[in-house]
């Protein structure tokens, strides 16, 4: 069955310092995985996805993820944190022909000034 | 539309009366799903159109829970005599063509409170 856990409900970081947020997932198969952010009282916006093609994918607003088949892991960076970035971010695993979304529970990314 | 809508933004209902969310998807597109997201949680699958026809309600919790998309573009959700329990953020996505790794937008939500 799929699952995905993200490590951290809470990050926090200064302006202009990296980020990371933790995804692990859990698939039979070769997942699809997304990232998707939420800003208040917004809908969820999809930043990057991967569907078996590169495994290093770049997304929106810089931010960038890499499939690792041996972890199980699709971890979310950017090199430089803005204010704007604060919001709740979502990882999802989607099987392969399926169109049930897995998500996880969200980690809340603060940026301080 | 450019996005995908929902109404009412935010529902308070008496435990007890019905209520009916709706989702308007972007225009053309064929797939229309919903979900419903507990606080503190990420969205967990509820149901799931191609067109107008049902294709999974794997995912309604119980038969108070019911959907309908008549015309094949706007969806109802409609839930009878709520529950505190059925306090949640309801959400709707759609994508372009018949699901399967299509990438699936999501509208702004419906909150829901249950008093």
């Amino acid at each position: 069955a799929q699952s995905v856990t993200q490590l951290d409900s809470h990050v926090s970081v200064s302006e202009g310092t990296p980020v990371l947020l933790r995804c692990n997932y859990s698939s039979s198969y070769s997942p699809s995985l997304f990232w998707y952010v939420q800003h208040p009282n917004k809908g969820l916006q999809l930043l990057l996805k991967y569907t078996s093609a590169a495994t290093l994918v770049k997304g929106i607003n810089g931010f960038e993820a890499e499939f690792k088949k041996s972890e199980t892991s699709f971890h979310l960076t950017k090199p430089s944190a803005h204010m704007s970035d604060a919001a709740e971010y979502f990882c999802v695993v989607s099987d392969p022909g399926t169109y049930k979304y897995i998500f996880g529970t969200g980690t809340r990314l603060k940026v301080l000034a | 539309g450019a996005g995908v809508s929902q109404s009412p933004r935010y529902k308070v209902t008496k435990r007890g009366q019905d209520v009916a969310l709706r989702c308007d998807p972007i225009s053309g597109h064929v797939s229309l799903y919903w979900y419903r997201q507990a606080l503190g949680q990420g969205p967990e699958f509820l149901t799931y159109f191609n067109y107008e026809a049902q294709q999974d309600k794997s995912g309604l919790p119980n038969d108070r829970f019911s959907a309908e998309r008549p015309e094949g573009s706007i969806s109802t959700l409609t839930i009878q005599r709520t529950e505190q329990r059925d306090s949640a953020m309801y959400r709707c996505a759609s994508s372009l063509v018949l699901a399967g790794q299509e990438t699936q937008y999501f509208g702004p939500g419906t909150r829901l409170l249950v008093l």
